[in-house]
């Protein structure tokens, strides 16, 4: 596609409920990221894919959290038992491969936990 | 470890006035470094980029910014600020590993610009 797609872009759920974020890169980009952000925490990087791979999850807050990557292409990202912290705008984001490339953002899932 | 630090949350101009938005970084190694805009209820846009050659970078809109690399900065500026230039700028240096480069950000200064 011509740009990073994200679904959905607003998501309201009750606190303890499962949600799936998806993303969309660029056609073609092997490099994937999941950011997260908040009011007043700016952005916070939560997970790096490289193919299918993860070889950073650092940035995961908790074990409530996880992401996959199938087919060198889409990623969701699940978080379990939402809790109103919770509460962000997801971005994810995609480059080529390579040092210094452009890293390139969707326009972010808003997630709101009631 | 690589950090990025942006002098002031908030910054207000006049329309037609320079804008100056600092950014300060840390790193052991060469950084690649970046600045975004995030207008409200949008995704992050790349304004400009350094990564080797000229220190003088321009990006979009009539931004630039000048790596230099004995004050570990990358200010900001344009000369004429815009109604709408109004919006959220970050900073961002590039943590290099894996084929690839994380971006960490700063806090991110928000762009006031009054008539």
């Amino acid at each position: 596609g011509a740009g990073v797609s994200q679904s959905p872009s607003n998501k309201v759920t009750e606190k303890g409920k499962d949600v799936e974020l998806r993303c969309d890169p660029i056609s073609g980009h092997t490099a994937l990221y999941w950011y997260r952000q908040s009011l007043g925490q700016g952005l916070e990087f939560l997970i790096y894919f490289q193919g299918n791979s993860a070889p950073d999850k650092s940035g995961l807050p908790s074990d409530r959290f996880s992401a996959e990557r199938t087919g060198g292409s889409v990623s969701t990202l699940t978080i379990q038992r939402t809790q109103q912290e919770d509460s962000a705008v997801y971005l994810c984001a995609s480059s080529p491969s390579g040092l210094g490339n452009t890293i390139y953002f969707g326009e972010g899932s808003w997630l709101t936990v009631v | 470890a690589q950090s990025v630090t942006q002098l002031g949350s908030h910054v207000s101009v006049s329309e037609g006035a320079l804008v100056l938005l600092r950014c300060n970084y840390s790193s052991s190694v060469p950084p690649y470094l970046f600045w975004y805009v995030q207008y409200p209820n949008q995704g992050l846009q790349l304004l400009l980029k350094y990564t080797t050659g000229a220190t003088l970078v321009k990006g979009i809109n009539g931004f630039e910014a000048e790596f230099k690399k004995s004050e570990t900065s990358f200010h900001l500026t344009k000369p004429s600020a815009h109604m709408s230039d109004a919006a959220e700028y970050f900073c961002a240096v590039s943590v290099i590993y894996n084929q690839g480069g994380k971006l960490i950000f700063g806090q991110g200064t928000e762009l006031s610009v009054k008539p």
